[in-house]
């Protein structure tokens, strides 16, 4: 079957670090999505990886390795407006997405 | 404005009723999709179409379920005989072949 992993909730402080992992496994594969989701608001684009590598994008940066089915989102200089839930979804071989559950990120002071 | 709009933002209705939503993509976008999204899940994907071609709907779809998209531009989706269980945000997203799907602001229902 196709799914997607992510960690539920993750907590970081304002300014630092925090990694979001994600796994998948579908049938075929087209690139691996990054959404942001804030509290009752729609889904908004954050990155896009179909190679391996890292793709770096202000302070979010993704990774991806397709032969470990892996992917990570990186949020760097964490800001309180990062607050939010951190969407993985696995494009499969007939172009649809498969999301996880999300993560919720909370940002404390 | 010229991203993805979906009407109305918000929907109380009766259990039993039938209710209708609109979504028009981005204009230039072929692919359209329609998903339900409820607290702390990811979007559940309902169905798909390529320009006004419905091309897959999810096997959790009851019957009570149908989406239309005539002439590939805007659509909709209509729930008869509404339940409790439909109290959801439902969200629409177009895309360009694999390009990243740009989603509109949702249409939250609540059946009482």
């Amino acid at each position: 079957g196709q799914n997607i992993d992510q960690p539920t909730e993750m907590t970081a402080t304002e300014g630092a670090i925090v990694q979001i992992n994600c796994t998948y496994q579908t049938s075929g594969f087209n690139g691996l999505f990054w959404y942001q989701q804030h509290a009752g608001e729609a889904p908004t684009f954050l990155s896009y990886n179909v190679l391996d590598g890292l793709e770096e994008k202000g302070r979010f940066s993704s990774f991806l390795s397709r032969s470990k089915g892996y992917s990570y989102l990186l949020l760097k200089e964490l800001q309180m407006k990062d607050s939010a839930s951190y969407l993985c979804a696995a494009m499969d071989s007939n172009y649809q997405l498969i999301w996880g559950a999300g993560t919720k990120l909370i940002i404390k002071p | 404005d010229t991203g993805v709009s979906q009407n109305p933002r918000h929907k109380i209705t009766k259990r039993g009723q039938n209710v209708t939503f609109r979504c028009d993509p981005i204009s230039e976008h072929n692919r359209l999709y329609w998903y339900r999204q409820t607290l702390g899940q990811g979007p559940e994907f309902l169905t798909y179409f390529q320009n006004e071609a419905q091309l897959e709907k999810s096997r959790l779809l009851s019957d009570r379920f149908s989406a239309e998209r005539p002439k590939g531009s805007f659509s909709t989706l209509e729930i008869q005989r509404t339940e409790q269980g439909d109290s959801a945000m439902y969200l629409c997203a177009s895309t360009l072949g694999q390009a990243e799907a740009f989603f509109g602001q949702g249409t939250r229902l609540t059946v009482v």
